[in-house]
């Protein structure tokens, strides 16, 4: 199965300013989707990572303060711009499909905002 | 649309039996199930596609109805390992993107 390096696993932030989370799999994946996580409950999909083009996103979330890269089909980076404490959360990225091992998950990265 | 897990939580002994179900309101392309544990990236237990095929790892099997657009996860036997919470995720295709939803989760805690 692929394998996700995820960075950073966690930072603490200043309100307003940004933070750029990269994801790194070791090999090409056809899907990569970005994931909010808040302790205890469920993954929230934010976005559908598009190699080449513009990210997919889901309602509540958009492309101004959550911007998505995908320059091929091994990275992928988010952007959460312009943070308020609201912000704070874990936040997941997956790659795949594959038929036997299914997506495959980053690390996580939870991110604190102050 | 996020699926639908029941229960909610589930608290059971060492070596007794679980079922976690899973509902959707769309149509489905395949069902995935995964376990996360506390502090942990969610890990991959098996993927269900069309067809009401029934998948089995290890002491763990699940099936598919796709007519009833629902799925079931099974534990049999279960092992303290097996505590954590497990996650339903749905994949298909709206509005010509493809997603994978997941459920609002199951924590399953195994006593001794």
């Amino acid at each position: 199965s692929a394998v996700i390096s995820q960075k950073p696993s966690r930072d603490i932030c200043q309100r307003g300013t940004s933070l750029t989370i990269q994801c790194q799999v070791d090999s090409q994946v056809t899907m990569m989707f970005w994931y909010r996580q808040q302790p205890g409950q469920s993954l929230t999909l934010i976005a559908t990572a598009n190699q080449g083009s513009e990210a997919t996103y889901e309602s509540g979330f958009v492309i101004d303060k959550f911007p998505i890269s995908r320059p091929n089909l091994t990275f992928s980076t988010l952007t959460v711009s312009n943070m308020s404490p609201e912000d704070s959360s874990i936040y997941l990225c997956s790659g795949g499909p594959d038929s036997n091992y299914g997506y495959t998950f980053g690390s996580g990265t939870r991110l604190t905002v102050v | 649309q996020q699926p639908v897990q029941s229960p909610q939580a589930v608290i059971l002994r060492e070596g007794e039996d679980a079922v976690i179900n899973c509902s959707s309101s769309k149509a489905l392309y395949s069902v995935h199930w995964y376990r996360q544990k506390h502090g942990e990236a969610p890990v991959f237990l098996m993927i269900l596609l069309k067809g009401g095929e029934q998948k089995g790892h290890e002491k763990i099997s699940a099936s598919f109805n796709e007519k009833k657009q629902q799925s079931s996860l099974y534990l049999t036997a279960s092992q303290l390992s097996y505590s954590g919470t497990y996650f339903c995720g749905t994949e298909g295709v709206v509005q010509g993107a493809q997603k994978l939803v997941f459920g609002q989760g199951t924590r399953l805690t195994i006593n001794p």
